[in-house]
């Protein structure tokens, strides 16, 4: 149980374009959902967290207006990157508290590369 | 806030040899103590994980140890396969309801065959 899809999985895009990457919880309800940003051979770093039905808290560093998230549902978040450029590019991954028991489900990420 | 120190940065081992990865934590109220193996392109999953009560934990090749006097916890595999390859996170998380854990910066294991 506790699975998170994360889609797409790989996406490249040209500069100034957006780009939408989605998480969505299978088998539970994720009131909250966590979204990463990992370079290469470099940890995790977090970048938000998205609750159902209110704003997502960003953290410090994190532009807003670049990095939208919205979180409508208790089963999907996206993560929405807004006019793209080379240093966006990265392997972006979304998390939720798993239901029940301690720790997170991870989704599988999405390695976004912008051209 | 809490900060996660990770070490070695990389491991090398040969097939059928143990591997340690240690981490350190500084905020004491820390209770929850994750291991992530992370295989290249994917996300991380978790693989133990251990509570501030418990000391150690074991499940088949894995087991984690916790000092909690000293703030230091330790991933052990032993019986080192290829599959095992990979980056392994380790994260301590505070008490509350959200769990956010704090992730050390990962060890990259490579098994020989």
């Amino acid at each position: 149980g506790a699975v998170v899809s994360q889609h797409p999985s790989r996406v490249i895009c040209k500069s100034g374009t957006s780009v939408k990457i989605e998480c969505r919880s299978l088998d539970f309800q994720a009131t909250t959902m966590f979204w990463y940003r990992q370079f290469p051979k470099k940890s995790l770093m977090l970048m938000a967290t998205s609750n159902e039905g209110s704003k997502a808290t960003y953290e410090q560093g994190v532009e807003k207006d670049k990095f939208l998230i919205n979180h409508a549902s208790l089963t999907l978040s996206t993560l929405t990157v807004t006019s793209a450029h080379p240093e966006d590019s990265s392997f972006y991954i979304c998390s939720a508290p798993r239901t029940g028991e301690d720790g997170y489900t991870f989704g599988s990420g999405t390695r976004l590369t912008v051209v | 806030g809490e900060n996660v120190e990770q070490h070695p940065s990389t491991l090398s081992v040969q097939e059928g040899d143990s591997a340690v990865i240690k981490c350190t934590y500084s905020d004491s109220a820390s209770n929850y103590f994750p291991w992530y193996k992370q295989e290249l392109g994917k996300g991380p999953q978790l693989i133990i994980d251990i509570r501030s009560n418990v000391g150690e934990k074991k499940d088949q090749r894995i087991a984690v140890t916790l000092n909690k006097t000293a703030k230091h916890f330790s991933l052990h595999i032993t019986e080192t396969q290829p599959e095992d390859s990979a980056v392994y996170f380790c994260a301590a998380s505070p008490p509350g309801g959200s769990y956010i854990p704090t992730f050390g910066r990962g060890t990259s294991l490579i098994v020989h065959p």
